[in-house]
């Protein structure tokens, strides 16, 4: 299995492009989260998604997008790219019985806007 | 108050020694605990997590839960320079369908 998979792993965008970093998840999990994470911080969560179709806003949400029309897949859209996008970003998903299941990441998208 | 506190460290500890991470969280119905390390440049991956009050050990690693201070720890006995990376702790609350991640604490262990 290859568990959680983002691509691209890097990327640089100019300020005010658009980009789609990809999510895919093998698990049949219905759960799966995107965090953005910058330097010397923790996990700030950005949106997530409960099962196809559904998805809701985190702490962070302004200037993303995202979409949840399979269960494998979870795409996040930038919009605008501002130099406050600049961060790592990680994917991840987890069973069906939230309350006591792990998260899984994929490896990150490193991402920067100049 | 942040949802979930940790002190930031860096936190140095010699080869062999215990290492204890602390973290704190706001919410007394949270319901879930979790550690994942973080090497640098690396996804978060999962240590261990413990959901009843009291000790879970796991080989070198112990996490120790006390909802009633709300707080829980992870002590890493003979700490090896392997030990190294960043410590995130995560919370959630059954229902909230989300965790809460500390910033984490920094951990270096010295040959």
């Amino acid at each position: 299995n290859a568990g959680v998979t983002q691509t691209p792993k890097f990327r640089i965008l100019k300020i005010g492009q658009s980009m789609t970093l990809q999510c895919t998840q093998d698990m049949n999990h219905n759960y799966m989260y995107w965090y953005r994470q910058d330097p010397g911080m923790g996990l700030k969560l950005i949106y997530y998604s409960v099962g196809a179709g559904i998805t809701d806003k985190g702490e962070v949400p302004n200037g993303y997008n995202v979409s949840r029309s399979t269960t494998e897949d979870f795409p996040l859209r930038l919009e605008l790219a501002a130099p406050s996008q600049t961060s790592v970003y990680f994917c991840a998903s987890s069973g069906t019985e939230f309350w006591n299941q792990p998260q899984h990441f994929g490896d990150g998208t490193r991402l920067s806007i100049l | 108050q942040k949802e979930v506190e940790q002190n930031s460290g860096p936190l140095s500890v010699p080869e062999g020694a215990i290492a204890s991470l602390n973290c704190t969280y706001s919410d007394r119905g949270s319901q879930s605990f979790f550690w994942y390390r973080q090497y640098s440049g690396k996804s978060p991956e999962l240590i261990m997590f413990i959901y009843s009050n009291g000790d879970k050990e796991d080989g070198r690693f112990t996490a120790q839960l006390n909802k009633a201070s709300q707080y829980v720890s992870l002590l890493i006995r003979d700490s090896q320079p392997s030990d190294s990376a960043t410590y995130l702790c995560a919370v959630n609350r059954r229902g909230a369908q989300k965790l809460v991640f500390g910033q984490g604490t920094r951990l270096t262990i010295n040959p």
